[in-house]
């Protein structure tokens, strides 16, 4: 089945500066790969995704990128801002029963 | 922040109990989704339903036995737990079921087992 490997698992950065989560898989059917945020005490929340046939996307301060052949895939937050301050989930899945396999996630710090 | 709803948000129960948890989606969807999330481990998933019915199943132990009597609802009922089941349980929604669909969460079950 599919892996998910997530890094750093914790991540501190100056409020302004770049935060970058690297993830990898195994599956290289995988197709579909969204990232959540979930804060303290508060449901995970999709955030972006990307799928298979795109290589970059960008939603305002946040991007991700995905390299089909090497199996990564990136979250960027530029500019980063103290409610950046949550944990973030990267996933993968193929067109099958809703089988997002989840990587263990990496706790963002912005700190003023 | 109302779309997936969750009930009780926090439950301790003794080994011995029987206890249900209950998840309610007001989105329109079809499938419906079980997650264990424990600290410091990837979000695990337990079971699938698609149009009320089990498409997933992910290898739980049959402490855990779900309930899907409706699209709207999924119960996850729980008996003779262990303290290693203590976690937050997560029930999640989408569209259609398939891979590449969004997935909503609740706000979870906060799960203690003594």
């Amino acid at each position: 089945g599919e892996n998910v490997e997530q890094h750093p698992s914790t991540l501190s950065v100056q409020e302004g500066d770049s935060a970058v989560i690297k993830c990898t898989y195994s599956d290289s059917a995988s197709n579909y790969f969204p990232w959540y945020k979930q804060e303290l005490g508060k449901r995970p929340q999709l955030i972006i995704d990307i799928r298979s046939n795109v290589g970059e996307k960008k939603d305002q301060r946040i991007a991700v990128t995905l390299n089909k052949t090497a199996k990564h895939f990136s979250l960027h937050i530029t500019e980063t801002q103290p409610e950046d301050s949550a944990v973030y989930f990267c996933a993968a899945s193929k067109d099958s029963w809703g089988k997002l396999q989840f990587g263990a996630g990496t706790q963002v710090v912005v700190t003023p | 922040e109302t779309g997936v709803t969750q009930t009780p948000r926090h439950l301790v129960m003794g080994m011995t109990n029987k206890k249900s948890l209950k998840c309610e989606q007001h989105l329109g969807h079809n499938a419906m989704y079980w997650y264990k999330q424990s600290a410091k481990k990837p979000l695990e998933l337990m079971f699938v339903y698609s149009l009320e019915e089990r498409v997933e199943n992910n290898s739980v132990p049959s402490r855990f036995s779900p309930e899907c009597p409706n699209s709207s609802h999924l119960f996850l009922h729980l008996h003779t737990l262990q303290p290693e089941d203590s976690a937050l349980y997560l029930c999640a929604s989408s569209l259609k079921g398939g891979g590449t669909d969004t997935q909503y969460f609740g706000p979870g079950t906060r799960l203690t087992v003594l």
